[in-house]
């Protein structure tokens, strides 16, 4: 079972509409992180967002926007008014302590944005 | 900022090749991670090292090793290629030894070719 799941293989939309992302994580840990990351067509991925396990308050920044509910282990990536520059595939990854300490990434599949002009 | 360079951007190489993906970082960061990515796959963790000289098994390991001689750099050998490594290959480094706590950088990733 994956213990990161975006259900999401691709999305596609119009600009300036808004788009929602979904992350879903299962953890058996009380103590973890959640992370989005965006890959443009240039390849390389870009962090976006970090959030622990204990702070469940909603983040926006600009047209971004992370709904956090432990209740459904979810983290949801929203984009408002999305634009052509959005498009990208995005990573929601989930890092919990294994045996001996290390907290290690794990990713999901990822979700591919198309937004057309 | 940080730095995270791969060695090459394209590669082809040959079945039974030996292959070195070199990757740098210039940030001073302890941990350093391969990853493979594959369409409908994701990332999924080759290898990663949280220290000089130390290494650990991620996801897949098979058919690969790691090299960190240097702090800042971490390579990642195909002993012999063959072409289901066909892929493209991400370095990405973090600044801790509790790596999952921190945010993650990531070279351009090397798209390489088995033939």
């Amino acid at each position: 079972a994956q213990k990161v799941t975006q259900a999401q293989t691709e999305i596609s939309v119009v600009e300036k509409e808004d788009v929602t992302l979904d992350c879903v994580y299962e953890t058996r840990d009380t103590t973890y992180y959640l992370f989005w990351y965006k890959q443009p067509p240039s390849g390389e991925l870009v962090f976006l967002i970090r959030r622990n396990s204990f702070d469940e308050q909603n983040e926006i920044s600009g047209r971004y926007s992370w709904n956090f509910q432990k209740s459904t282990s979810s983290f949801n990536f929203t984009i408002t008014a999305s634009q052509v520059v959005d498009s990208a595939v995005y990573f929601c990854a989930l890092s919990e302590v294994l045996t001996g300490g290390s907290y290690i990434p794990t990713f999901g599949r990822g979700t591919s944005l198309i937004v057309h002009p | 900022d940080v730095k995270v360079t791969q060695s090459s951007r394209y590669l082809v190489k040959r079945t039974g090749e030996k292959v070195f993906l070199e990757c740098v970082q210039d940030m001073d960061h302890e941990n350093m991670f391969w990853y493979r990515q594959d369409p409908g796959l994701g990332l999924r963790l080759i290898y990663f090292s949280y220290d000089v000289k130390m290494k650990e098994k991620g996801d897949i390991p098979e058919g690969y090793s790691v090299s960190r001689e240097k702090k800042e750099r971490f390579s990642l050998i195909l002993e012999s290629a063959s072409t289901n490594q066909t892929s493209m290959y991400l370095c990405a480094s973090s600044l801790r030894r509790l790596a999952g706590t921190d945010t993650q950088y990531f070279g351009p990733g090397t798209r390489l070719t088995v033939l």
